[in-house]
């Protein structure tokens, strides 16, 4: 069943707002991914994250990999329409279940010009 | 074009019928994913495949079957859709090396009456 529990469920900002949301699990992953999904469109990876504690940024996007590699973290700063969408964790473990992802629930994110 | 591509983009079917959901790449890769996706559920693993010769079940396997006939080719079917099985249906593709970044066709919206 799913492992990933992805908080918040939704979230309603204005325009200038930073934004951030996160992924817990009781399971060790070795990659934490993040993708957001455009409406009507498949998801699409923002960033990546390979080592316990490391921090990207992609832009105004920032994501860290927890140090107990049980969680991660994105924020958004300064939104702007765009960036309306649903965000997803996604978690990969090491050994037989390489190449595959386990993913979080999405976040909706809607915001107010 | 589209480097992943599903068909048909959009589905409604009745309870009992056998239906096939289609997915070309011209990525190159391997390995190939079928994923539904539920409002509150994000996405979950329906099947997978590393190679021509090979299929595995994800979670979420039962009623459904897949075919993969060719390196860029995955098929998903429902032998004999039922009402629950009305959701999102993404296809993805990875490489064998960097296969945590999957690349997500559009989605095929499935509605079983």
């Amino acid at each position: 069943g799913q492992q990933l529990n992805q908080s918040p469920q939704s979230m309603f900002i204005q325009e200038g707002e930073d934004v951030s949301m996160n992924c817990t699990s009781s399971s060790i992953f070795n990659t934490w991914l993040w993708y957001k999904q455009d409406p009507g469109e498949g998801p699409v990876l923002l960033i990546a994250l390979y080592k316990a504690g490391e921090l990207t940024s992609n832009g105004r996007l920032t994501a860290q990999f927890g140090i107990t590699r049980k969680d991660s973290f994105l924020n958004i700063s300064a939104s702007i329409p765009s960036d309306v969408g649903i965000y997803f964790c996604a978690g990969r473990r090491g050994g037989t279940s390489y190449g595959k992802l386990t993913f979080g629930q999405g976040t909706i994110l809607t915001v107010h010009p | 074009d589209a480097d992943v591509t599903q068909t048909p983009r959009n589905r409604i079917t009745k309870t009992g019928k056998r239906i096939m959901l289609e997915c070309s790449q011209t990525k190159g890769h391997d390995r190939m994913y079928w994923y539904r996706q539920d409002p509150g559920l994000g996405l979950r693993l329906i099947y997978y495949s590393f190679d021509v010769k090979d299929i595995n079940k994800g979670e979420i396997s039962d009623g459904y079957s897949v075919s993969r006939q060719a390196q860029a080719k995955f098929s998903l079917s429902l032998e004999s859709a039922i009402p629950n099985q009305t959701a999102l249906y993404f296809c993805a593709t990875s490489a064998e090396r960097g296969g945590e970044t999957q690349y997500f066709g559009p989605g095929t919206r499935l509605l079983v009456l």
